[in-house]
């Protein structure tokens, strides 16, 4: 079976362009999550849905940032406008039901020029 | 204090040694912990649950210290390709219902 696809993998843009990170999660799981990974603040959660719903987007740094799910088998994460701090590494994670474990999809290199 | 908190590193060893990762948590009402995997520029990978009995597999073995609000990690006979990041995780809520709080990691280079 697939895992969470990703998309795009590499990303490199100049400071005040859209950025779309694409998701997409393993077939049947019901939870997404965002993730940012940086070396100064390890991995962060940034926003979370249950069967398509936000429910906890405490984690999302500014207005410059949104997700939307549309349907269970995708998810968006924009960026707009992008700053150079925006750079990092963003993860997709799905998970099943009542279970706890996450499963990361590879992950988006975000460059901000 | 930060939620979750573990030493950096790096460790590094050499092949067959053993060696042991700490991690504290600062909420009590805790309820699951998790060690996950993160090798170099992938994703983090569920390594092993940890259950306050401790709980063994293979080589790995886990601990839970809730009176204290630490977790171990020790992996016996290392391998090369042991080499990785250890990522402590603990879910405040437990089950469906918390969300995963990340430490930083520990960083483990295994030698030959």
């Amino acid at each position: 079976d697939a895992g969470v696809i990703q998309s795009p993998r590499h990303e490199v843009t100049e400071m005040g362009q859209e950025v779309t990170l694409r998701c997409k999660p393993i077939s049947g799981h019901n939870s997404l999550f965002w993730y940012r990974q940086t070396m100064m603040r390890g991995l962060e959660l940034l926003i979370y849905f249950n069967n398509n719903v936000p429910i906890d987007d405490s984690g999302m740094p500014e207005d410059r940032f949104s997700a939307k799910m549309p349907n269970a088998s995708f998810s968006t994460l924009k960026i707009q406008p992008s700053e150079p701090r925006d750079s990092a590494v963003y993860f997709c994670a799905s998970r099943f039901g009542g279970r706890e474990t996450q499963y990361f999809g590879p992950g988006t290199r975000l460059l901000v020029l | 204090r930060k939620e979750v908190e573990q030493d950096p590193g790096p460790f590094n060893v050499p092949e067959g040694a053993t060696v042991a990762f700490n991690c504290t948590y600062s909420n009590s009402a805790s309820q699951s912990f998790f060690w996950y995997r993160q090798d170099c520029r992938k994703e983090p990978k569920l390594l092993m649950s940890v259950y306050s009995s401790g709980n063994e597999d293979g080589r790995f073995t886990a601990q839970l210290n809730r009176a204290s609000q630490y977790i171990s990690l020790l992996i016996r006979d290392s391998k090369l390709s042991d080499s990785a990041t250890y990522l402590c995780v603990v879910n405040k809520y437990g089950g469906s219902q918390g969300n995963l709080i990340f430490g930083k990691g520990t960083k483990l280079s295994v030698k030959p």
